[in-house]
């Protein structure tokens, strides 16, 4: 299958600065990827979908001030954490598909973030 | 938008045990997935299966689009097979999205 490469894995940071998480499509062109926020024991909650030279679409009550995506070329999404508090700690997550047809496209996952702002 | 269940939410079984997960979906669907996650959050791609039967070693899953529902067979568990099992799907509805079960976690004994 397709690799997607996420960097970093963890990262602890104190509040108030920013955190920047990348996403790569490592094999294939991803027109689209898709973010994700898991907390503990719970299941993906998707945060907003990132297109290539476009901006992004957040789902309903996720701040895109706060989360702010750049997807800057066909193989890189970025997601950056802006003014970081503890309760922004958890597990982030990217997702990317190639092609046109999204809907009929099998998706792969990153290896995840691990976030903890102190 | 579209309604995924999994069931059991939890399962615990002895090693060689066969086991069974279920998902079920509110609409018809384009795309359909099953992930295991592993202890370290790793998403591991186990099955993209919109319809029909599909196996992989022990494992094998079948989704019946028309009765909107799949199922995921674990055959002879081993240890390494722990952890949550999620189901994930795409909508017909014109939506893109992948939209995530509440996940099955399963833990398998030696």
């Amino acid at each position: 299958g397709a690799v997607v490469s996420q960097h970093p894995s963890w990262v602890i940071c104190k509040s108030g600065t920013s955190v920047k998480i990348e996403c790569r499509s490592l094999d294939f062109q991803a027109t689209t990827m898709f973010w994700y926020r898991q907390f503990p024991k719970q299941s993906l909650m998707l945060m907003a979908t990132s297109n290539e030279g476009s901006k992004a679409t957040y789902e309903q009550g996720v701040e895109k001030d706060k989360f702010l995506i750049n997807h800057a070329s066909l193989t890189l999404s970025t997601l950056t954490v802006t003014s970081a508090h503890p309760e922004d700690s958890s597990f982030y997550i990217c997702s990317a598909r190639g092609g046109l047809d999204l809907m009929n496209t099998e998706a792969f996952f990153g290896q995840g973030t691990r976030l903890t702002v102190v | 938008g579209i309604q995924v269940e999994q069931s059991p939410p939890d399962l615990i079984l002895q090693e060689g045990a066969n086991s069974t997960l279920r998902c079920n979906f509110s609409d018809s669907v384009n795309n359909l997935q099953w992930f295991h996650q592993n202890p370290w959050g790793q998403l591991i791609n186990l099955f993209y299966i919109p319809s029909g039967t599909k196996q992989n070693g022990r494992l094998s899953a079948t989704t019946v689009a028309t009765e909107r529902y799949s199922l995921l067979y674990i055959s002879s568990s081993q240890t390494t097979d722990s952890g949550v099992y999620f189901c994930a799907v795409v909508g017909r509805g014109g939506s893109e999205k992948l939209v995530f079960g509440k996940g099955t976690k399963l833990t398998v004994n030696p």
